[in-house]
């Protein structure tokens, strides 16, 4: 595996379920990221984590609770969502926090029902 | 708050036309100025980047961007459009505060006529 990958690619669950949306990146990288891509709107950062120091949490439900074990693995654990949660989660890795650009996974496709 | 424009959400041009994608930001200072592009279900893939130095900056692909300071934009220009360029394509900007925060525009959705 090259770069940054994330699964599952397509998760559809209810509104009482929990899930985890996993994130790996492979490329030596020290900073990864949460973003939620809805239709009509911007690119929207969740969380930032820099040396798996969770340094940005951009006002966001804790519904929505990461984890970081890792410089290369990155979670998102899902629980109790909302229909207008579902959208599209990015993960991205950068090789630091300043100045450095971000890579990206090809995100999962999220549909709460 | 620092914001990112782009104003034109589609655009469509014909194969082997140029193409200019139009972005603007607020901010005070000169940010770093990123370009990415998304292909249907995929992620961002990086075209190219300011950080500093000669203001017209080469890309992959073939793209380039011109970052003008007096006019707060960074267009993206393509002298001649394939149809495998139908994609979104994103500007972004870094404050260059702490953190590496990235504020994204809208997006320009591009479609290619043949």
């Amino acid at each position: 595996e090259t770069g940054v990958t994330q699964t599952p690619r397509h998760l559809v669950m209810g509104m009482t379920n929990k899930k985890s949306l996993k994130c790996e990146q492979h490329l030596g990288h020290n900073a990864m990221y949460w973003y939620k891509q809805s239709a009509k709107k911007p690119l929207e950062l969740m969380f930032v984590y820099n040396f798996k120091e969770q340094t940005e949490n951009n006002s966001v439900p804790s519904r929505f609770s990461p984890e970081c074990p890792n410089s290369s693995h990155l979670f998102l654990h899902l629980h109790t969502l909302q229909p207008e949660d579902s959208a599209l989660y990015l993960c991205a890795s950068s090789q630091g926090h300043r100045g450095y650009e971000q890579y990206f996974g090809p995100g999962t496709r999220l549909t709460v029902t | 708050a620092q914001s990112v424009t782009q104003p034109d959400i589609h655009i469509t041009v014909s194969e082997g036309a140029s193409l200019e994608l139009r972005c603007n930001y607020s901010y005070g200072a000169t940010p770093y100025l990123f370009w990415y592009v998304q292909s249907p279900g995929q992620g961002l893939q990086l075209l190219l980047k300011y950080f500093s130095g000669d203001t017209l900056v080469q890309g992959i692909k073939g793209f380039e961007a011109e970052f003008k300071r007096s006019q707060s934009s960074f267009n993206l220009r393509k002298p001649s459009v394939h149809w495998s360029d139908a994609a979104e394509y994103f500007c972004a900007v870094d404050s260059r505060g702490a953190g590496n925060m990235l504020t994204f525009g809208g997006g320009t959705r591009l479609m290619v006529k043949p």
